[in-house]
């Protein structure tokens, strides 16, 4: 069973509009969620990341919408730019576990057409 | 700031073969791990490492082991390859105590012919 989710699988929008990346998970003791952004060729590197504490995360045009009640977030990418397709990751993790291990979803492949 | 080596970029192998796989991070992490990356299935966990010399297995340990003998490097060996087989292979490093970051290597390309 696969403990988180993402969808689209991939997903095109056209140069400024905005992206959205679901994800959902299984885990209600996850209680971190970093997304990750891979370009071709080169390994994830982290992009935003989210506790549950929180409901929103914002970095940019970057911003993280969490509903905890409902186990699932979403990462809005506004005014998207050409330099923003990559995949991207939606991972959690939950507190003390072991080696803060990180589950990781399948991921949205995004293209954005200038 | 600091960076992940990971050795060889692409490896090109035969099935029965042993394969090693290197990984080094000069950040001084203490945790280290390995992921298997295959098209439409993200990214699973093979091995983690909490300190030198300690190994643990993750969700898809079958078919490998792993080396922590130094703090700044993890190795990764494929036992036996399979015919066909085609991942990356990335491995990642976090420091213990600090933020959840885990930071990525660029990966190793395997395939088996």
């Amino acid at each position: 069973q696969q403990q988180v989710r993402q969808s689209p699988q991939s997903l095109t929008v056209w140069e400024g509009e905005t992206a959205i990346l679901n994800c959902s998970y299984e885990d209600s003791t996850f209680n971190y969620f970093p997304w990750y952004q891979q370009f071709p060729g080169e390994g994830p590197a982290l992009l935003i990341s989210i506790r549950s504490v929180s409901d929103k995360k914002e970095d940019g045009r970057f911003t993280i919408f969490f509903n905890k009640r409902e186990k699932k977030l979403s990462l809005h990418i506004t005014d998207s730019q050409p330099g923003d397709s990559a995949t991207y990751f939606c991972a959690a993790s939950a507190p003390n576990s072991a080696g803060n291990k990180l589950t990781f979803g399948i991921g949205t492949r995004v293209l954005v057409r200038p | 700031g600091g960076i992940i080596t990971q050795t060889p970029k692409f490896l090109i192998g035969q099935e029965g073969q042993k394969l090693t796989l290197k990984c080094q991070q000069n950040f001084n992490h203490d945790t280290m791990y390995w992921y298997r990356q295959d098209s439409g299935k993200g990214l699973r966990l093979i091995y983690y490492s909490i300190t030198e010399n300690d190994l643990q297995k993750g969700d898809l340990s079958e078919g490998y082991d792993a080396s922590r003998e130094k703090k700044s490097s993890f190795s990764l060996t494929v036992t036996s390859a399979q015919k066909n087989e085609m991942a990356v292979f990335l491995c990642a490093s976090r420091s213990t105590g600090g933020a959840d970051t885990q930071y990525f290597g660029p990966g190793t390309r395997l395939l088996v012919l």
